[in-house]
């Protein structure tokens, strides 16, 4: 079956330091990818997808590239903000069907 | 608009009762999620319902039931609450066909003891 799977946290960093969150999937076909964040307190958001490989999906500073000869959907950030501290979820929904599979989420916390 | 919206945003439930948790989406959404996020285990698919009128089964149904009650609501309910069913309880509601992006609710924190 379909799985995701992405470094475990927590992520600790210092505000404006560069961060990469990898991810690797498992599924049949071509998948969709996505990066979820889910704030403290809060349901998830979409923070970007792709939809093929090679697409560079962005958003807020962040990106992340479907590598499909790596399996990979690794998400980076050139400088990060204290205001970035969330979890982050690595996702894919394969073929054409609605369900999302979702990683077990990568804690990020920025300090000042 | 309010997007998804879940109540109870709290509750504690004694081994045994029953509850229902309420969703409902104004985005005119066709399908509609449970999840259940537990640490660790990041979010696993309960029940979903690909178009009003029809439910089927996801990763962890065992011990909840669903009904689609119409475009807009999608409820949960819990039976027979066990302590293995604490956790957080999210709703989510996305276009049928054309976009894939998932639109969450707040989310429910269910605590049986």
């Amino acid at each position: 079956g379909d799985s995701v799977t992405q470094m475990e946290g927590p992520v600790t960093l210092s505000e404006e330091a560069f961060l990469t969150i990898n991810c690797t999937y498992t599924a049949t076909g071509y998948p969709s990818l996505f990066w979820y964040v889910q704030y403290p307190g809060e349901g998830l958001q979409l923070l970007l997808k792709a939809t093929k490989a090679d697409d560079k999906g962005s958003n807020k500073g962040f990106e992340a590239t479907y590598r499909k000869e790596t399996t990979s959907f690794h998400l980076e950030k050139g400088s990060v903000q204290v205001s970035d501290s969330a979890v982050y979820f690595c996702a894919l929904l394969s073929g054409g069907y609605q369900k999302v599979t979702f990683g077990t989420g990568t804690k990020l916390q920025v300090i000042p | 608009n309010a997007g998804v919206t879940q109540t109870p945003k709290f509750q504690v439930l004694k081994t045994g009762q029953s509850m229902t948790l309420q969703c409902a989406q104004d985005m005119n959404h066709n399908s509609m999620y449970w999840y259940r996020q537990d640490p660790g285990m990041g979010l696993r698919l309960i029940y979903y319902s690909a178009s009003e009128g029809t439910t089927d089964k996801g990763e962890v149904p065992n011990g909840y039931n669903v009904s689609r009650l119409n475009k807009r609501e999608f409820s949960l309910r819990l039976e027979s609450a066990a302590p293995s069913q604490t956790s957080v309880y999210f709703c989510a509601s996305s276009e049928a066909a054309g976009t894939y992006e998932q639109y969450f609710g707040p989310g429910t924190r269910l605590t049986v003891t």
